[in-house]
């Protein structure tokens, strides 16, 4: 099973660029697929894509198109998510969760809670 | 994208009852959905794969089925421990894409 250990907790202001980590561990990296998924305060899961660590092939769910940046170093067995340019409503936990060949998310990381405001 | 429709967004029971969830996807995805489970604070853990198979380790009253648009989610005799919102996801299509989630309370 892998274990996912995501880094911590962030405080930004609007305008801010921030990048996330989800360290993974006990299976090989590239066997699977790392998905990113958001939750606002109070509200449901949002897909929001995944990347084939194997080759860096990233795909976006629209809503998120252009808004975050997916990355994976396979070296180090790190997923990133990234932003440019926080905006307040980026303000939400976000998770990642290996993706495995039943198109289920099989292991979670902890959350990464990230708050946005001036 | 495909969307995931579950019903109801709320419901409250009491311990022992028979509780179903329903999901309905916008569109034929055969039998590519899965079933998760997130307890307040905590990561998403999931239940139910491909529809109907329970994960290891996943009690037993927790039970899945459904094919095409149309899919249920049933917990037998609740238990306390089953306070939780769950989710459903579909994986005919990427994006990959949620219901809305369903919050179980206990009466």
């Amino acid at each position: 099973e892998v274990q996912l250990v995501q880094s911590g907790a962030e405080v930004k202001k609007p305008g801010e660029s921030l990048n996330i980590s989800c360290k993974a561990s006990g299976d090989t990296f590239t066997n699977y697929a790392m998905a990113w998924v958001r939750q606002m305060p109070g509200r449901g899961l949002e897909w929001m894509g995944i990347i084939y660590p194997g080759d860096s092939d990233a795909r976006y769910s629209p809503s998120f198109e252009g808004q975050v940046t997916i990355s994976a170093d396979k070296s180090i067995t790190t997923a990133y998510l990234q932003w440019s340019s926080l905006k307040a409503s980026d303000t939400a936990m976000y998770y990642c969760a290996t993706l495995v060949i039943t198109g289920s998310l099989d292991s979670w990381g902890q959350g990464t809670l990230l708050t946005v405001s001036s | 994208d495909i969307q995931m429709t579950q019903s109801p967004s709320s419901l409250s029971a009491s311990v022992g009852d028979r509780v179903t969830i329903t999901c309905q996807a916008s569109q034929d995805i055969n039998f590519h959905l899965n079933w998760y489970q997130q307890k307040p604070g905590k990561a998403p853990k999931l239940l139910i794969n491909v529809a109907s198979n329970l994960e290891t380790r996943v009690p037993s009253r927790f039970s899945g089925s459904g094919s095409g648009t149309d899919f249920t989610f049933v917990i037998r005799s609740l238990q306390p421990e089953d306070i939780a919102t769950y989710y459903c996801q579909q994986y005919d299509d990427l994006p990959y894409t949620f219901g809305q989630g369903t919050k179980l309370e206990i009466k």
